[in-house]
């Protein structure tokens, strides 16, 4: 079965920093490109940030540019974004997707895993 | 980047009675438009990619139309466990953009 589990969510501070991490199982990891997808409380879903297979490619929102980093070890089958200078903007929960196994459809994402909740309060 | 742009933002519709939400991109995006449904408490599910292929499960109830900038997603016979918010999503150019979603209540 395909997995994807979302690690490192809390409460930070404005101008921390937090670091998520998504374990993956089931499948290639090594194969898929990733991606993080956010949603604040009550809101819509906002792309984040996308990491090709081999993390030669990368790719960031303009919201979150300069801030968050995304990473993978293909060793470990894991996914991770490292988000500094952290705003009350970014409260959300964040959601890893791996690309899905779509010919042609590289960012179309499924599956996701269940979200980690990351909120930005004083 | 591409606005995608969604309506109407709430449908009621009664069970059984077919459902149809639109979908607008701010420029062509061909055929690259997937929907995702999202219940709440859970992540998002793939539901159509290409603008009408089902995903691997999905029931044949669902149907995706429309290309360029106009889409469709259709329900035609909505069960108790179709009552969730829908996400259109362009992913035909970077950043690939979520319209702000339409939300499938009970009337």
């Amino acid at each position: 079965e395909v997995q994807l589990v979302e690690s490192g969510g809390g409460l930070v501070k404005p101008g921390g920093s937090l670091r998520l991490s998504c374990a993956a199982s089931g499948f290639t990891f090594s194969s898929y490109s990733m991606n993080w997808v956010r949603q604040a409380p009550g809101k819509g879903l906002e792309w984040v940030s996308s990491i090709s297979s081999s993390s030669s490619y990368i790719y960031y929102a303009d919201s979150v540019k300069g801030r968050f980093t995304i990473s993978r070890d293909n060793a470990k089958n894991s996914l991770y974004l490292q988000m500094n200078s952290l705003r009350a903007e970014d409260t959300a929960v964040y959601y890893c997707a791996s690309r899905a196994p779509i010919v042609g459809a590289t960012k179309v994402f499924d599956p996701w895993g269940q979200g980690t909740l990351v909120t930005v309060s004083s | 980047e591409i606005v995608m742009t969604q309506s109407p933002a709430t449908l009621s519709v009664s069970p059984g009675e077919r459902a149809t939400l639109s979908c607008r991109a701010s420029q062509s995006v061909s055929s690259n438009l997937a929907w995702y449904q999202q219940k709440p408490g859970q992540a998002p599910r793939l539901l159509i990619y290409g603008a009408s292929t089902r995903a691997t499960g999905i029931p044949a109830r669902f149907s995706g139309s429309g290309s360029g900038t106009e889409f469709t997603l259709t329900i035609s016979s909505l069960q108790s466990e179709d009552f969730a918010v829908y996400y259109c999503q362009q992913y035909n150019n970077w950043p690939p953009f979520f319209g702000g979603g339409t939300k499938v209540e009970i009337k």
